[in-house]
This record gives structure tokens, C-alpha cells and sequence, in this order.
């Protein structure tokens, strides 16, 4: 079974909203990260928060990671077309062991 | 940079046929990574190597399917036979090296369709 799981499973929203993903865990983790995936394309890395870190912000991307609930979020701001996309997040136990939830399919809709 | 390189991108085969994928990763990346990914699932480690080795293997189900890495380059994934519910796209990642801290450069993948 998958270590992560991904909340809403399908989100559509108009462009220029905000999108809000889950991701729920079950161990203890290094890392988390979060990949995108277009559709027929392989997963692009978007970004990683350590396990110490509770907020991280990259462009229109915030992560935020909480422990002590096992759960982490995705914000993209400010949405566009070319967001749509998967988004699936990979918890990170140790070096070269990363486990990927089952995704959230986001729709912006022009 | 070129990126991860796999071929090929589509392969329908009938059952019980041999099918094969080639993956060739990111210039001096040392890791490797064989997914699978079924429709509307994220993707599942199948095996990874460092360099040459293949230092986890145990999602691979070693009757049907093997894998090899020969100069710690491109690498070879191989069903033989194929079964019905193999069908799936089959992604093949690299990273610089094995670390908990780096990201993963993943190819477009191979979509099998077995018939």
C-alpha cells in the first residue's frame, strides 16, 4: 500500500484561484516532496521540505509539512491553465526509498 | 542537458510475448529507477541501482521480470511473458546520487498495452 495519500483525489477550479492539495502519511520521514505530471509525461520534481521544516515557498508554490499530524499541504497561487496537471507527493524514509501517494488530478479551467 | 531517455514510448504486444524497455539516464547520474504506474496511481518502485548494483529489487516479481544495468549506464527492463495485467506505463528515473535530499529526474515512459 501507498505510504502517502493524496487529498482532494480531483479538484477544478477557474483560473487565477488558489488549488489546495493533501498529502497524509503513515511513518516517520525525512523529506517530503512534491512532483507534478503532465498527462503522458514522466513526474517533474517541484519541491522538498525536510521533515524539520514546517514551511517552504517556491514561486506560486507554498508547502507546508506537520509532523505531528503526518500530513503535508501544496498551495499554487494565482492558478493558470498550463497548472493542470497530477500532483502526487513522495514521503522519503531514507536515501533512495521514496514511496509516491496516488496523486491529485487539479483542473484550471480558463 | 539531455534528460532521461526511454524507448520505446508505446509497445502492444499479445499475451505471453516478451517485451523489453530501454532507459537511458541523465549523464553522471550514478541512481536509477524502475516505476511502474498504473492509470490514476502514482508510480511504485520496481528496482534501483546503484552504478551496476541492484541494491533494491524487492517489488520486482522476479519470475516474469528482470532488469539489468551492465556498465552503470542505460539499463534494461524485460517481461517475459506478459500477462494481461502487466498493462501499465512503465517510468524509468535517475538522481545524481543516492541520497535522501535529491530529487528524481524521471523519462516520459513506456505505455504497455498487453493484449
Amino acid at each position: 500500500s501507498q505510504q502517502g495519500e493524496e487529498d482532494p483525489q480531483a479538484l477544478s477550479i477557474q483560473e487565477g484561484e488558489n488549488a489546495t492539495m493533501n498529502c497524509s502519511y503513515k511513518t516517520s520521514i525525512n523529506n517530503l516532496q512534491w512532483y507534478r505530471q503532465n498527462s503522458g509525461r514522466g513526474l517533474v520534481h517541484l519541491i522538498l521540505i525536510r521533515s524539520n521544516e514546517r514551511e517552504k515557498h517556491s514561486g506560486r508554490l507554498r508547502v507546508t509539512l506537520d509532523t505531528s499530524k503526518k500530513s503535508s499541504s501544496l498551495l499554487i497561487t494565482a492558478s493558470r491553465a498550463a497548472d493542470t496537471a497530477s500532483y502526487f507527493c513522495a514521503t522519503v524514509i531514507h536515501a533512495g526509498k521514496s514511496t509516491f501517494g496516488d496523486g491529485t488530478t487539479l483542473t484550471v479551467k480558463p | 542537458e539531455a534528460g532521461v531517455v526511454q524507448s520505446p514510448r508505446y509497445k502492444i504486444i499479445e499475451k505471453k510475448q516478451p517485451v523489453a524497455f530501454w532507459c537511458n539516464p541523465i549523464s553522471g547520474h550514478n541512481t536509477l529507477y524502475w516505476y511502474l504506474q498504473n492509470l490514476g496511481q502514482g508510480p511504485e518502485l520496481l528496482i534501483r541501482y546503484e552504478n551496476e548494483e541492484a541494491v533494491d529489487d524487492s517489488q520486482l516479481p522476479k519470475d516474469r521480470f528482470s532488469a539489468e544495468r551492465l556498465k552503470g549506464v542505460d539499463s534494461t527492463l524485460k517481461i517475459q511473458p506478459a500477462e494481461l495485467g502487466d498493462s501499465a506505463v512503465y517510468l524509468c528515473a535517475s538522481s545524481k546520487r543516492v541520497s535522501s535530499y535529491n530529487e528524481q529526474f524521471f523519462g516520459p515512459g513506456t505505455r504497455l498495452t498487453v493484449l
